[in-house]
């Protein structure tokens, strides 16, 4: 089966400063998808980042990046210019490539801190 | 264009007790999966409903039941309520015909007592 870990329950990081939160994964499928999700104090779940296994390219939306190393089943999340309204719970997630699509596996979440 | 839409936000019941949520999917999406999410937790998929029939679950006992409509929306049910089940339930929509991103809902914030 497959497992998502972040082993940063917490985390905290200065305005307008980088910040990277982790995630390793477990599985024997070599085509999947990985993404990272936003959760804010008002609950709903935001979609920040996805990355396609079979894609080297690192995935890149505006301020949001990622380190996908597919080898060390490591994908992990880079926030720059951070701002006050990234502050929220953050998790990593996956999911199979092909057949359902449910079934999202999450991690345990990091919850961010931005000081101003 | 309407994103994910769930009803209620908040429910308070007692052990015991029946329950149903409910959810409209986002517009043009066609899957609906359902998710609980403890507190401090991350979610955990339940189960996922597509073509008015259960495609998926994951590891949750009979008591949760649901059913998807025609126009794609989905009710979950969950009967003989305990303690346990007081969490975030989260209702996620997708397009079946290709892959895509699962669109979240607001959640419905659930306590037994």
């Amino acid at each position: 089966a497959q497992t998502v870990t972040q082993s940063q329950p917490e985390m905290s990081v200065q305005e307008a400063e980088t910040v990277t939160l982790s995630c390793t994964y477990d599985t024997s499928e070599s085509d999947y998808y990985l993404f990272w999700y936003k959760q804010p104090p008002s609950r709903q779940m935001i979609l920040v980042i996805r990355q396609e296994a079979y894609k080297q390219q690192n995935a890149t939306e505006n301020r949001f990046s990622v380190n996908f190393q597919k080898a060390a089943k490591s994908f992990s999340l880079k926030i720059s210019d951070s701002q006050l309204g990234d502050a929220a719970m953050y998790f990593c997630a996956y999911r199979n490539y092909g057949g359902s699509q449910g079934n999202l596996i999450f991690g345990k979440g990091t919850k961010l801190s931005v000081k101003p | 264009d309407a994103g994910v839409t769930q009803s209620p936000t908040h429910l308070i019941k007692t052990r015991g007790q029946q329950v149903t949520l409910r959810c409209s999917p986002k517009s043009g999406h066609d899957t609906v999966s359902w998710y609980q999410q403890a507190l401090g937790q991350g979610p955990q998929f339940i189960f996922q409903y597509y073509e008015e029939e259960e495609r998926q679950r994951g590891n949750f006992p009979d008591r949760f039941s649901g059913h998807q409509f025609p126009n794609y929306s989905s009710e979950l049910n969950v009967n003989a309520l305990l303690l346990g089940d007081s969490a975030l339930y989260l209702c996620a929509s997708s397009f079946r015909g290709r892959e895509e991103t699962q669109y979240f809902g607001p959640g419905t914030r659930l306590l037994v007592l």
